[in-house]
């Protein structure tokens, strides 16, 4: 079955970068778009940008431009978010979810299960 | 940015009723819409797509409507596994947003 696995939680102290990763199985990793979501806490969802895994090519949220980094590795189908100067407000559940049905974009299913990543000094 | 503003913020039903949310975009996107369901510590799921388009898997009680700035998604009969919290997106032009969700509680 399609499945998106992401790395464990992280603990940064401000200022610091994260990595997170996404490995996707039971697919053409290259056909899909993949998008990251965050979801601080109590809050609704937030589009942070997507990937196009067979390209590399980016678009990201104005928000983070500066800041984030999406990359993959086709050779073992996994995708990557890494976000820089860290700040307390970026403590969040991080998601990537794929592209639900190639050709339609920006529906997003299935999603990973999330890594909750918490900045504190 | 497209806001996207979902009513109410929370609702209390029991097991059967029907249950209506609506969820308002801050100007046209067509029919570039999508609800999720999201229980607690899990990431959310894809229900609907493009307004009215049942997901594969997810049970016909769900339905949505609507086209331009307002929409709605339907529970004709809510089950058990149904209590959660659900969250409009518009999929028109990015950034992508996403409501502030409607939570559904057992009454």
């Amino acid at each position: 079955q399609v499945q998106l696995v992401q790395s464990g939680a992280e603990v940064k102290k401000p200022g610091a970068s994260v990595k997170v990763s996404c490995k996707a199985s039971g697919y053409t990793f290259t056909d899909y778009y993949i998008h990251w979501v965050r979801q601080a806490p109590g809050q609704g969802p937030e589009w942070m940008g997507w990937l196009k895994p067979n390209s590399g090519r980016t678009n990201y949220a104005q928000k983070f431009q500066g800041r984030v980094t999406m990359t993959r590795d086709t050779s073992i189908n996994t995708a990557y978010l890494e976000l820089s100067r860290l700040r307390s407000d970026d403590t969040a559940v991080y998601y990537c979810a794929r592209e639900a049905i190639a050709g339609t974009p920006n529906y997003f299913d299935p999603w990973g299960q999330g890594t909750l990543v918490t900045v504190s000094s | 940015d497209i806001q996207m503003t979902q009513s109410p913020s929370s609702v209390s039903a029991s097991v059967g009723d029907r249950v209506t949310i609506t969820c308002r975009a801050s100007q046209g996107i067509n029919s570039w819409l999508a609800w999720y369901q999201q229980k607690p510590g899990k990431a959310p799921k894809l229900l609907i797509y493009a307004a009215s388009s049942l997901q594969s898997g997810v049970p016909s009680r769900f339905s949505g409507s609507g086209s331009g700035t307002d929409f709605t998604l339907t529970i004709s009969s809510l089950q058990p596994e149904d209590f959660a919290t659900y969250y409009c997106q518009q999929a028109n032009s990015f950034p992508i947003t996403f409501g502030q969700g409607t939570r559904l509680e057992i009454k």
